[in-house]
């Protein structure tokens, strides 16, 4: 099974602060690294990386992607009530996904 | 456009009793994906479906769990018998298909299901 693992698992932030979570992956058959956020139950899409050092963004979120050492970052700043949720992230082969097991954010105000 | 649609939202049964959950695709996305996210855990791949067959059910516990896509369009899953492994979320997912299409799935509001 194609091996994905996030950390921290957990983490309990203030609003107004930045947040940067990580993800590592293996590489056999790589093709992407896609972030999702799950509140409540269904994961809703965020990025999808394909190139190594080019940065993508969102508003206040943003990710990269190091395919020499294998990892991703996704960045939130200005932190809000609304970004707590459970951020998954998963590689792609060929034809499916892979996930990681999350990192639950909890946003206080 | 409507979303991913499935239903139950929420199903509590007893071991060894059976349940079947039902999705219906965003329209006009020919694959299909089920995954099972037990609590604490990412998604994990159940099975896949390209229209109406299967690319993938590697993961799938054939012994107890069945699914079936027969018009190439809406989708069942079915547990029988259910044990209490089997608590979890289902969600079922659906994409454009094939090529870099697939990465961008969209998924449903999920199906809790609770065995006792």
């Amino acid at each position: 099974e194609d091996k994905v693992v996030q950390s921290p698992l957990s983490l309990v932030v203030h609003e107004g602060d930045t947040v940067t979570l990580n993800c590592s992956y293996e590489v056999t058959n790589f093709r992407s690294l896609l972030w999702y956020k799950q509140e409540k139950k269904a994961p809703t899409f965020l990025f999808m990386l394909t190139s190594s050092g080019i940065e993508k963004k969102s508003g206040r979120l943003s990710s990269i992607l190091d395919k020499k050492e294998l990892f991703s970052i996704l960045n939130i700043t200005a932190t809000q009530t609304g970004d707590s949720a459970i951020y998954l992230c998963a590689r792609s082969n060929d034809y499916k996904l892979s996930f990681g097991a999350g990192t639950t954010v909890t946003v206080r105000a | 456009e409507a979303g991913v649609a499935q239903s139950p939202r929420y199903k509590i049964i007893e071991k060894r009793q059976s349940v079947a959950f039902w999705c219906n695709p965003i329209s006009g996305h020919a694959t299909l994906y089920w995954y099972q996210q037990i609590l604490g855990q990412g998604p994990k791949l159940l099975i896949q479906f390209q229209n109406n067959g299967v690319v993938d059910d590697s993961q799938l516990p054939k012994d107890r769990f069945s699914a079936e896509r027969l018009k190439g369009v809406d989708s069942t899953l079915k547990i029988q018998p259910a044990k209490l492994e089997d608590s979890a979320v289902y969600l079922c997912a659906s994409s454009f298909g094939g090529g870099r299409r697939f990465e961008e799935q969209f998924f449903g509001p999920g199906t809790r299901l609770t065995v006792l």
